[in-house]
């Protein structure tokens, strides 16, 4: 199958600074990008959804200005958590789709990140 | 809206044993159904998914499932249970096989030697 990879693996970082999370699709041309979060011991919440060259979708309740999801081309979106903080912290796992004619979600290994 | 109901938060069984993992959906429109298994600090492993083609779908690693629109269920099943299954499950519905997905809470999996 298709393979999206997402970086870094795990970050741990400081009250108050910013964390940039990637996410890449190595083989195919994602047109369309998913952002979900996971808290510990929960299911996995939609937070946006972006598409290549155009602004993310974001669900209701997930603040824009918190999150920054860009997807400027077609291998890969970022995730920005502005001004992080410890309720910040959780497992951000990005999915993937766009492979001509698969009807069908590629899933990044997740981002832990701890915010101290 | 589409909404998936997963019945036990935990589910613990003797190695060698019956899996039996249980998800309800909700969806006005024919869904497509997944089950994903993911194990600690890692993303989803897809374990089999339902696009509208035979109602029992076989997977990865020994499972299955069996998608029952009169009951609205598509519960997963392994025969017998190896310590490796250990791990948690999620059941998610899409209107199309991709769009995003709508999980359930998930359930963990513990097998007991």
């Amino acid at each position: 199958g298709a393979v999206v990879s997402q970086h870094p693996s795990r970050v741990i970082c400081k009250s108050g600074t910013s964390v940039k999370i990637e996410c890449r699709s190595l083989d195919f041309q994602a047109t369309t990008m998913f952002w979900y979060r996971q808290f510990p011991k929960k299911s996995l919440m939609l937070m946006a959804t972006s598409n290549e060259g155009s602004k993310a979708t974001y669900e209701q309740g997930v603040e824009k200005d918190k999150f920054l999801i860009n997807h400027a081309s077609l291998t890969l979106s970022t995730l920005t958590v502005t001004s992080a903080h410890p309720e910040d912290s959780s497992f951000y796992i990005c999915s993937a789709t766009g492979l001509a004619g698969v009807k069908e979600l590629f899933f990044g290994e997740g981002s832990r990140l701890t915010v101290l | 809206a589409q909404s998936v109901t997963q019945l036990g938060s935990h589910v613990s069984v003797s190695e060698g044993a019956l899996v039996l993992l249980r998800c309800n959906y909700s969806s006005s429109v024919p869904p497509y159904l997944f089950w994903y298994v993911q194990y600690p600090n890692q993303g989803l492993q897809l374990l089999l998914k339902y696009t509208s083609a035979a109602t029992l779908v076989k997977g990865i690693n020994g499972f299955e499932a069996e998608f029952k629109k009169s009951e609205t269920s598509f519960h997963l099943t392994k025969p017998s249970a190896h310590m490796s299954d250990a791990a948690e499950y999620f059941c998610a519905v899409s209107e199309s096989g991709n769009t995003p997905l709508v999980f359930g809470k998930g359930t963990r999996l513990s097998v007991i030697a």
